[in-house]
């Protein structure tokens, strides 16, 4: 049963516009939450994250909302740009030791 | 450039035949992991090591073995490779085992078992 669940394998998105990606999550003893991106060939690179404490981080381009009563977050790209076309994954962990849990990702493409 | 690095890049093997999959990080971290990522399934955790010396299993460990040769280097060991093995292998490194801070992956070992 996966803990982190990306609903949305793609999204494709008009260069400019808002990228809104998904995540969903089943324990409700995560307590930090962490956006990755992967471009092909390449490994993961952190984003951005987010704890459970907050509702929201931004940094920059990039914002992360985080709705606990509906274990739920989202990260929001604005504006879209070419570069930033690319796998997306959620991660979580239960804070501190725990490991990171990772959700299936979601393919963004954004086009001029 | 510093970070994880992992080799080879590639790989083709066939059923039954071993190997292993080598990573360095020059992080100084003391925390190392291994993922595989597959289509509609994102990255599972297959082994970890909190420190020099120890190794725990994750959530997919069947069919490997690690090492933690030094605190530098973490090593994924295919006994007898089988075809459920075909995946894309991550190795990461992380400084103290506080997932909060994030992890740095390596590039990744694309690897086919036929």
């Amino acid at each position: 049963d996966q803990q982190v669940k990306q609903n949305s394998p793609s999204l494709s998105v008009q260069e400019g516009r808002i990228s809104i990606l998904n995540c969903d999550y089943t324990n409700s003893m995560f307590d930090y939450f962490l956006w990755y991106k992967k471009y092909p060939a390449e490994g993961p690179t952190f984003l951005i994250s987010i704890s459970s404490i907050k509702d929201k981080n931004e940094d920059g381009r990039f914002t992360v909302f985080l709705n606990k009563s509906a274990k739920h977050l989202s990260l929001h790209i604005v504006p879209s740009q070419p570069g930033d076309s690319a796998v997306y994954f959620c991660a979580a962990s239960g804070g501190g030791y725990n490991k990171l849990i990772f959700g299936a990702g979601t393919r963004l493409a954004v086009h001029p | 450039n510093a970070g994880v690095t992992q080799t080879p890049k590639f790989q083709v093997l066939k059923t039954g035949q071993s190997m292993t999959l080598q990573c360095a990080q020059d992080m100084n971290h003391n925390s190392m992991y291994w993922y595989r990522q597959d289509p509609g399934m994102g990255l599972r955790l297959i082994y970890y090591s909190a420190s020099e010396g120890t190794t725990d299993k994750g959530e997919v460990p069947n069919g490997y073995n690690v090492s933690r040769l030094n605190k530098r280097e973490f090593s994924l060991r295919l006994e007898s490779a089988a075809p459920s093995q075909t995946s894309v292998y991550f190795c990461a490194s992380s400084t103290d085992g506080n997932s909060n801070y994030g992890y740095t992956f390596g590039s990744g070992t694309r690897l086919t078992v036929v």
